[in-house]
Order: structure tokens, then C-alpha cells, then sequence
């Protein structure tokens, strides 16, 4: 069975400092992984994919995401949040019809 | 790209009563999804259709819960009759047949069960 989990609900962090929101999974197959953002009264939108090749990723807004195999994560960084960074983030696992969402964490910027 | 296209955004109704939310896909796209989000239980999938054809319905939580796919540009989803615990956020999204899995979704109807 697949599963995702991202193992912290919240995270403060402090505007200008960097973050890391932290995902593993777990599957029997090789699957593409998947971080989404949703910021307030919106749906999800794709922040970045990782489907082969170089195990670091880069998308938007300056996140990156590097896959490690071994300790099956799929880790989101980004090196100086901003305010406009305030969201709720999930990550996902899976190929084709068969993704699987994370619970989400929410990102909370502090002045 | 108009993106994928969900009516209403909003939606209050009284218990007891048939909800009906809508969605367009993007074009070209032949999966949809059918999601439910709550603080309670985050983001739940629901039902999926491919080529307009339902694969699987097994998150629909009960028999209240309808949804159809009669063309590859409209879905519909139906809640009847309503209950005030069926208060979330509905989102639908939909994918292309490549890119690994990637979804797009809707901006979501808000309903009010009151």
C-alpha cells in the first residue's frame, strides 16, 4: 500500500529564514512525487515534480525538493521565506490516477 | 487557459436538501477528480473518472453522494439529501494522459450545510 506523510502539521518560521518541510512515503513501486501549494480560499497548485532524473528539483517561487531514495523523502526547502509564502503545503506520491495526498503542513511566516 | 472551472464557489443550502456542484476540466484531459477538504480530515479523494468513465468511487462516503461524467467536459457531483457534516470544501481537478501524474485543480465550492 502507498502512503504519504508529512510528518509536521504546522511550522513557524521566521520571515528571511530558510525552511524545510519534510515528506516521506512509502510505496512498493517507484512512484513520481509531487509537492503542492495551496494558499487561503484557493485550490492546490503545483509547486514541483519529481518524476526522474537529477534527485534535486526546482519550482516556483524559489522551492526546491531533493529526492532521496533510500530514506524514501521528499523534503521541501527554501533558503529565505517570505510573508507571501504563508500556505498550506502537500506533498504526494503515486504515478498516473493513483496519487496519494499528504495530510498538508502549514507554513506560518512571523514578522 | 481557462483552467479547470468549478460552479458554484459558494453554496449554502438547508439539510435536507439536493446539492449539485459542477465542474469543466481543462480540454484535452481525460482523467477527473472528485475531492473533499475539511479541517477535521484534510484533503479525501472521492470518486475519479477516466475517458468519463468511474474507476473509482470507493472515498464516496455514502449513498447520498452521486457524481456523473456524461461528456469529457462536465462533471457533476450531487449530495442528496444534504447534512450538515457534508459542509467542506469540494474541489475538482483533472489531468492529462502524460506528465506522470500531475493534477489541476479547480478553486473550489465552499458548502454550508446549515
Amino acid at each position: 500500500a502507498q502512503s504519504v506523510t508529512q510528518l509536521d502539521s504546522q511550522v513557524p518560521v521566521f520571515e528571511e529564514a530558510p525552511v524545510e518541510l519534510r515528506c516521506n512515503y512509502s510505496s512498493s513501486v517507484s512512484v513520481y512525487l509531487f509537492w503542492y501549494v495551496q494558499y487561503p480560499n484557493q485550490g492546490l497548485q503545483l509547486l514541483l515534480k519529481y518524476l526522474s532524473g537529477s534527485t534535486l528539483v526546482k519550482g516556483i517561487n524559489g522551492f526546491e525538493a531533493e529526492f532521496n531514495k533510500s530514506q524514501t523523502s521528499f523534503h521541501l526547502r527554501k533558503p529565505s521565506v517570505h510573508i507571501s509564502d504563508t500556505a498550506e503545503y502537500f506533498c504526494a506520491a503515486g504515478r498516473d490516477d493513483k496519487i496519494i495526498f499528504g495530510k498538508g503542513t502549514r507554513l506560518h511566516i512571523l514578522p | 487557459d481557462a483552467g479547470v472551472i468549478q460552479s458554484p464557489r459558494h453554496e449554502v443550502t438547508e439539510m435536507g436538501q439536493e446539492v449539485t456542484l459542477r465542474c469543466k476540466p481543462i480540454s484535452g484531459h481525460n482523467s477527473l477528480f472528485w475531492y473533499r477538504q475539511t479541517m477535521m480530515r484534510g484533503l479525501e479523494l472521492l470518486i475519479y473518472f477516466n475517458n468519463n468513465v468511474p474507476i473509482d468511487d470507493s472515498g464516496m462516503p455514502e449513498d447520498r453522494f452521486s457524481a456523473k461524467m456524461p461528456n469529457a467536459s462536465f462533471s457533476t457531483l450531487k449530495i442528496q439529501p444534504s447534512e450538515p457534516r457534508d459542509s467542506a470544501v469540494y474541489f475538482c481537478a483533472s489531468r492529462p494522459s502524460t506528465g506522470g501524474g500531475e493534477q489541476y485543480f479547480g478553486p473550489g465550492t465552499r458548502l454550508t450545510v446549515t
